[in-house]
């Protein structure tokens, strides 16, 4: 059965970075794009960023372009997010989840637990 | 950005009752649109893909219906696991979650 496991998440200061990661198995991770998805505490969903298959084609959502990167290694079925310059509203549940395509577009159909990142002084 | 509003924020029912959520999109989204269910303490879980698609496994009390920019989740008759937060979600243009109806008990 597909599994997406979350980890990486802690406490972090303001202005700091950290890199969460999300283990997958259970399918063909190569042939699927991948999502970040978060949800800060009491507050509804936000999606974060997708990565393409190949990892060639990346979207982010616009609160967090040019300090978040997503990237993935398909030889360990893996994916990361990298959020720099960490800001207290980036504090959040980051959920990663499958798309049912490579190339994005479309729904997510299995998402992981989620892991917690605390941003605090 | 396609911003998704969804009506009401909160919902309270009973078991038995028939259930409707209504998401409002800012531009025409076609049928691209997704319902997730979540629990406290969980992750979501989809629904409802295409507007009006079943996944696989969810019960058929769960249905979707609109295209363009309104659309509707409707659950036939509420069971106690019902009992949670719903979310559209579009992928007409990048992705965009609605801001979540809870529904509660009544």
């Amino acid at each position: 059965q597909v599994q997406l496991v979350e980890s990486g998440g802690g406490v972090v200061q303001p202005g700091g970075s950290l890199r969460v990661s999300c283990v997958a198995s259970g399918f063909t991770f190569s042939s699927y794009g991948m999502q970040w998805v978060r949800q800060a505490p009491g507050k509804g969903l936000e999606w974060v960023a997708f990565i393409a298959y190949d990892s060639i084609k990346q979207y982010y959502a616009d609160s967090v372009k040019g300090r978040f990167t997503a990237s993935r290694d398909n030889s360990k079925n893996t994916l990361f997010l990298q959020m720099n310059s960490l800001r207290t509203d980036d504090a959040a549940v980051y959920y990663c989840a499958k798309d049912i395509r490579r190339d994005g577009n479309r729904y997510f159909d299995y998402w992981g637990q989620g892991t917690l990142v605390t941003v605090a002084s | 950005d396609i911003q998704m509003t969804q009506i009401p924020s909160t919902l309270s029912a009973s078991v038995g009752d028939r259930v409707t959520i209504t998401c409002r999109a800012s531009q025409s989204i076609s049928g691209w649109l997704a319902w997730y269910q979540q629990k406290p303490g969980k992750a979501p879980n989809l629904l409802i893909y295409e507007a009006s698609s079943l996944e696989n496994g969810v019960p058929s009390r769960f249905s979707g219906s609109g295209s363009g920019t309104e659309f509707t989740l409707t659950i036939s008759s509420l069971q106690p696991d019902d009992f949670a937060t719903y979310y559209c979600q579009q992928y007409n243009s990048l992705w965009t979650f609605g801001q979540g109806t809870k529904v509660e008990i009544k």
